[in-house]
């Protein structure tokens, strides 16, 4: 059973087009992250929520922003897609702080 | 600022060989985590290490963290061809900003 869904699994979105990604769980965790990886790179922290506390890496551009409606979902929110946003985007979840990560699937993310 | 790194970034092997993937930090912790990816694939947890000296098997795969050394292993064992995969060790920074760091990754092929 799948316990950190996203959807969808492929989006394509024209350069500066909005686009939001998502992605829920099943899991009750604290903590959901959304993560950034470029081929053949390690994945890269946007940012994360603690509860509803919102915590931004300092080198995530103001493009990126995220919402945490509920316990369950997590959105990724690109405001203008350029052509270096291309990547696959992971959610992740842990039940707290420092805890073993949770994956979903990713979200590939094409930029025209 | 807590580095990672691993080594080798690339392995390539025969079936049956044992070998072993280094992850070295820079700085003080006392979790570290390794996790999978397959081509394409999210990000499958592997293990947990929680403390100096701890060592967890699953498999052919063995995992080892020295916190005085600052130093992981993961150790593979008369591999096998389903072992191909990309290998990431991430180290928690607890108390300062709270998050995973993740090292490059190492690519894994193994030749049947």
């Amino acid at each position: 059973d799948a316990m950190v869904i996203q959807n969808p699994r492929y989006q394509v979105t024209q350069f500066g087009k909005p686009v939001t990604l998502s992605c829920s769980q099943t899991l009750n965790h604290n903590v959901m992250y959304w993560y950034q990886q470029k081929s053949s790179q390690a994945p890269k922290l946007l940012f994360h929520y603690y509860d509803k506390d919102f915590n931004n890496e300092a080198d995530t551009p103001d493009n990126f922003q995220s919402r945490r409606p509920n316990t369950s979902f997590c959105f990724l929110d690109i405001r203008s897609p350029g052509l270096g946003d291309a990547a696959m985007y992971l959610c992740a979840t842990s039940r707290d702080l420092g805890e073993t990560q949770y994956f979903g699937p990713g979200t590939r993310l094409l930029v025209l | 600022e807590l580095k990672v790194e691993q080594n080798p970034l690339f392995l390539s092997m025969q079936e049956g060989k044992n070998y072993t993937i280094y992850c070295n930090y820079s700085t003080t912790s006392d979790r570290l985590y390794w996790y999978r990816q397959d081509p394409g694939k999210s990000l499958e947890s592997l293990f947990v290490l929680l403390s100096n000296g701890a060592v967890k098997q699953e498999g052919r795969l063995m995992a080892s963290l020295d916190t005085k050394a600052r130093l992981s292993t993961l150790h593979i064992t008369a591999a096998v061809h389903d072992l191909s995969a990309t290998y990431f060790c991430a180290v928690f920074l607890m108390n300062r900003d709270d998050k995973i760091i993740f090292g490059k990754g190492t690519r894994l092929h193994i030749l049947p």
